[in-house]
């Protein structure tokens, strides 16, 4: 158990809809860190936040959008959802932003579009 | 554009033998790199790193070897176990630049008995 937590484990919405996915980070993590896994693809970062302030930016659609609020625990919206879209939805923290750090995952948010 | 490039998406071995698991990268800025082991419907799970001042890191069974002029990093695991049978993931970052880590697609090991 990495200590991130994320709901819900699985999803299934039709195309066009909206989703939030939910993260806690480790306690006393800082950083939160999205990534997103597609068949055949490797882990695509979309975007990191740090202490409630974004901090990079991947390859995030503009139909997806993050927070992350004063108690750490980050959201990732997905809206105008695609069949594309169908992915593994992986969290991640850190103690501190930027590189050279261990990021520890959650055991992701699979989404199923149809 | 892909910075971090796994060539071999499977491998499988013998159980007793060594496993050698090859990551390439583009971006000579890198100096930080990690490997990441994922079982099914698990999230990766941190395994080992290694910074670019060094050019080998041991733990156990698994060593990593970078090879910076050349641009390559591999993980050893000596000897394989079935239960190493996962996706590892290599990864590389930038220290201190904000960066996320970048990551390969991943190779998947088969540790037969």
């Amino acid at each position: 158990d990495s200590g991130v937590t994320q709901t819900p484990k699985h999803l299934i919405t039709a195309t066009g809809q909206r989703v939030t996915l939910r993260c806690s980070p480790r306690s006393g993590d800082l950083s939160v860190y999205w990534y997103q896994q597609s068949l055949d693809q490797g882990l695509q970062f979309l975007i990191q936040y740090y202490n409630g302030e974004e901090r990079a930016k991947g390859n995030i659609l503009e139909r997806f959008s993050a927070q992350q609020f004063p108690d750490l625990h980050s959201e990732l919206n997905l809206s105008s959802l695609e069949l594309g879209d169908s992915a593994l939805y992986f969290c991640a923290s850190s103690v501190v932003g930027g590189s050279g750090n261990t990021i520890y995952f959650g055991e992701g948010s699979w989404l199923t579009v149809v | 554009d892909q910075q971090v490039k796994q060539n071999s998406p499977s491998l499988s071995v013998q159980e007793g033998r060594i496993s050698i698991l090859n990551c390439d990268y583009t971006n000579s800025m890198f100096d930080y790199f990690l490997w990441y082991k994922k079982y099914p419907a698990e999230g990766p799970t941190f395994l080992i790193s290694i910074s670019s001042i060094k050019d080998k890191n041991e733990d156990g069974r698994f060593t990593v070897f970078l090879n910076k002029s050349a641009k390559h990093l591999s993980l050893h695991i000596v000897p394989s176990q079935p239960g190493d049978s996962a996706v590892y993931f290599c990864a590389a970052s930038v220290s201190n630049s904000g960066y996320a880590l970048n990551f390969g697609k991943g190779t998947s090991l088969l540790v037969t008995p």
